[in-house]
């Protein structure tokens, strides 16, 4: 199995400023034959079950502000909130898709400082 | 609306057999592929179990294969998962979701794809 790995397990970030999350995985999760990394990312607030944030790696699911962004390939990821909002607090994982299992990071707390 | 929802959920004692149900609407579920993810109080996602659109096709995590059993009615708009010998480490809250459309690809047997709806999930606890 593919293991996903997120630092830092948790940071506390000012209102307005950056918040940056890695997640690195066991081996490359890019498919070479259409160049896409498979590679998503999910935001999960208390009390409520995942949400899709980010797909293959840096495409913005429908509705996602501007300001959370992805990056990275192969083996190294990175998700960004630019500028952070109170709406923001929560937890986030990284999943890889490129083999079966489908696995996930052990999560990042994003709290305010 | 698209939504999912799970029930079936329970205080079960071990050894003990459960059956989740999740109920879907706002699309054509036949279309999918479909999850099950659990998460244990306090802990992080993991993957359960994954099925095709017609059944023809599921898989399971290693710690659950042989005890539980994923399965679909596609006339009912309904996932299921059926959980013998359940073990205290089987504890979770245990989410259906629905395997995006969108990007990656299926074969016949496999679906590398992430999973863009989430059900609020139902709680099994595993306890004497």
């Amino acid at each position: 199995d593919i293991v996903m790995t997120q630092s830092p397990d948790s940071l506390a970030v000012s209102l307005g400023e950056r918040a940056t999350i890695n997640c690195k995985s066991s081996q490359s999760v890019l498919l070479s034959s259409n160049n896409k990394n498979y590679l998503a990312w999910y935001q999960q607030k208390p009390g409520q079950p995942p949400k899709l944030l980010i797909y293959w790696a840096s495409t913005r699911e429908s509705g996602v502000p501007d300001r959370v962004s992805g990056s990275g390939s192969g083996t190294d990821f990175i998700l960004t909130i630019s500028s952070l909002q109170a709406e923001d607090v929560a937890v986030y994982y990284c999943q890889q898709y490129y083999n079966t299992p489908v696995t996930f990071g052990g999560g990042t707390k994003v709290e305010i400082k | 609306e698209v939504q999912l929802v799970e029930s079936g959920g329970d205080l079960i004692q071990p050894g003990g057999s459960l059956r989740l149900s999740c109920v879907v609407s706002g699309f054509t579920f036949s279309n999918y592929w479909m999850d099950w993810v659990r998460q244990a109080p306090g802990k992080g996602l993991v993957w359960v179990s994954r099925i095709n659109r017609d059944e023809s096709s599921v898989s399971y995590a290693d710690s659950v294969r042989g005890r539980f059993t994923i399965s679909r009615d596609n006339a009912k708009n309904t996932l299921y998962l059926q959980m013998n010998s359940l073990r205290a480490e089987d504890t979770a809250v245990y989410y259906c979701a629905r395997v995006a459309a969108h990007d990656g690809y299926c074969t016949s047997t496999s679906c590398y794809r992430s999973s863009d709806i989430w059900g609020q999930g139902t709680m099994v606890t595993v306890s004497s």
